[in-house]
């Protein structure tokens, strides 16, 4: 079993949709989770950054953590196709950088 | 601007031809990484460094080196490359001991090994 499993899709949405992106894991010892977004032929920039449990907003985005459930979403509120990419769930457990895990990916498509 | 580039962008070359794809980055970070990106299996580490001169195992090191002799830079060698090398490549940053998940990514190494 994988420590961090992801929907790979891929998802195609029109634009204006809500677009829910979720991760789950198996580790309970994750203590902080990131979302990246990756656009074709680029490397992964962070988009969501969150230490515990409950929501996080920025803008149209909303990252979501449930530890009871090791379950974390993203919300993309009103789509645009420029939100069309990849978007990476990754979490870590501690000190250093080694301690990271990736989802594989969802790839997402918003349709004009 | 704070970046982490990466050199070169494309790469094909042979079975057992050393090759190195150099990692700069910007942002005076302690932390660099590097990750390899297949199909179905997402990102996965080969080698990271916490600053100069230390260095340690990713979860996919094998067939691959790493050195980190100045804080900025931390070069990927492939000694003798064999055709299960062939994937994009990422190197990243990232800053002190409590931002780990911050990672700085470069543009990526797509290489192929023939």
């Amino acid at each position: 079993q994988k420590e961090v499993e992801q929907d790979p899709g891929p998802l195609s949405v029109p634009e204006g949709a809500i677009v829910s992106l979720n991760c789950t894991y198996s580790n309970s010892a994750f203590q902080y989770f990131m979302w990246y977004r990756q656009y074709s032929r680029k490397g992964p920039e962070l988009l969501m950054y969150t230490y515990s449990s409950g929501n996080k907003e920025d803008g149209r985005f909303t990252a979501q953590v449930d530890k009871s459930s090791k379950y974390i979403s993203l919300f993309i509120r009103d789509s645009q196709p420029s939100d069309s990419a990849t978007y990476l769930c990754a979490m870590g457990m501690g000190l250093g950088a080694n301690n990271l895990f990736f989802g594989t990916g969802t790839r997402l498509t918003v349709i004009p | 601007e704070a970046q982490v580039t990466q050199n070169p962008r494309y790469l094909i070359t042979v079975t057992g031809k050393k090759l190195t794809v150099t990692c700069s980055q910007n942002m005076n970070h302690e932390y660099m990484s590097w990750y390899r990106q297949d199909p179905g299996l997402g990102l996965r580490q080969i080698y990271y460094s916490m600053n100069v001169e230390v260095t340690d195992k990713g979860d996919v090191p094998e067939g691959y080196k790493v050195s980190r002799k100045e804080k900025r830079n931390f070069p990927l060698i492939l000694e003798s490359p064999s055709p299960n090398q062939t994937s994009l490549y990422f190197c990243a940053s990232s800053p002190t001991s409590g931002r780990e998940g911050e990672q700085y990514f470069g543009p990526g190494t797509r290489l192929t090994v023939t």
